[in-house]
């Protein structure tokens, strides 16, 4: 089974409105991480936000948010008021310690256009 | 700051030819990975390494190499290239067990098996 699910290939915002981008996950653990990454068509993997497997409150960095729900094992990035400048790839991504080793799985990424 | 440094950039490669795909992190972070991307996979694990001297391996390790000798270094070599391996290769860190702590990223290596 795949440990992250992104279903969603391709997403289209119009720019100043927000998007969900979907992200459900699948562990066992208890104690585990969930990331967001952006990877412009530079290339580069930019880290966004961060929300902990125990972290009552959604985690929020500027426009950005996750909405976490732990039953239902989803962690959605929810970007607001969308800029021409989000067109990127996202990835979701979780950190499982498996053996006194931090082990971080990704999803299969889904790519954003903004819309003028 | 320079946090992980990949080497090369990019390269094209002749199909049975060797390559090592260099990285650097200044971070002094225990952790360190290997990722390929490819359209529609994301990222996927080839090796990774708990501290210096020890190495594991990822989801598609067939073909691939590591090692491990410093905290800083973790090279990646392709000892019989094939196109399969065709990727954008990322070298990845992260501090070690700290659980809010993201991987830091290299800017990748863009590889072409011809």
């Amino acid at each position: 089974a795949q440990k992250i699910t992104q279903t969603q290939p391709g997403m289209f915002v119009q720019e100043k409105e927000a998007v969900t981008l979907d992200c459900t996950y699948d562990t066992s653990d208890q104690s585990y991480g969930l990331f967001w990454y952006k990877q412009p068509s530079s290339g580069e993997m930019i880290f966004l936000i961060y929300q902990g497997s125990y972290d009552e409150q959604n985690a929020t960095e500027g426009r950005y948010s996750l909405n976490f729900q732990k039953a239902r094992k989803s962690a959605n990035l929810v970007i607001s008021a969308s800029q021409l400048g989000d067109s990127a790839m996202y990835f979701c991504a979780m950190r499982e310690v498996l053996y006194n080793f931090n082990k971080f799985y990704f999803g299969s990424g889904t790519k954003l256009n903004v819309k003028p | 700051t320079a946090g992980i440094t990949q080497a090369p950039t990019s390269q094209i490669l002749a199909a049975g030819r060797s390559m090592t795909l260099r990285c650097t992190q200044d971070m002094r972070h225990n952790a360190m990975y290997w990722y390929r991307q490819d359209l529609g996979l994301g990222l996927r694990l080839i090796h990774y390494s708990n501290t210096a001297g020890t190495t594991g391996k990822g989801e598609v390790p067939d073909g691939y190499s590591v090692s491990r000798a410093n905290t800083d270094d973790f090279p990646l070599t392709l000892a019989s290239a094939v196109p399969s391996q065709t990727s954008v290769y990322f070298c990845a860190s992260s501090p070690g067990r700290d659980s809010k702590t993201e991987a830091f990223f290299g800017q990748g290596t863009r590889l072409t098996v011809v």
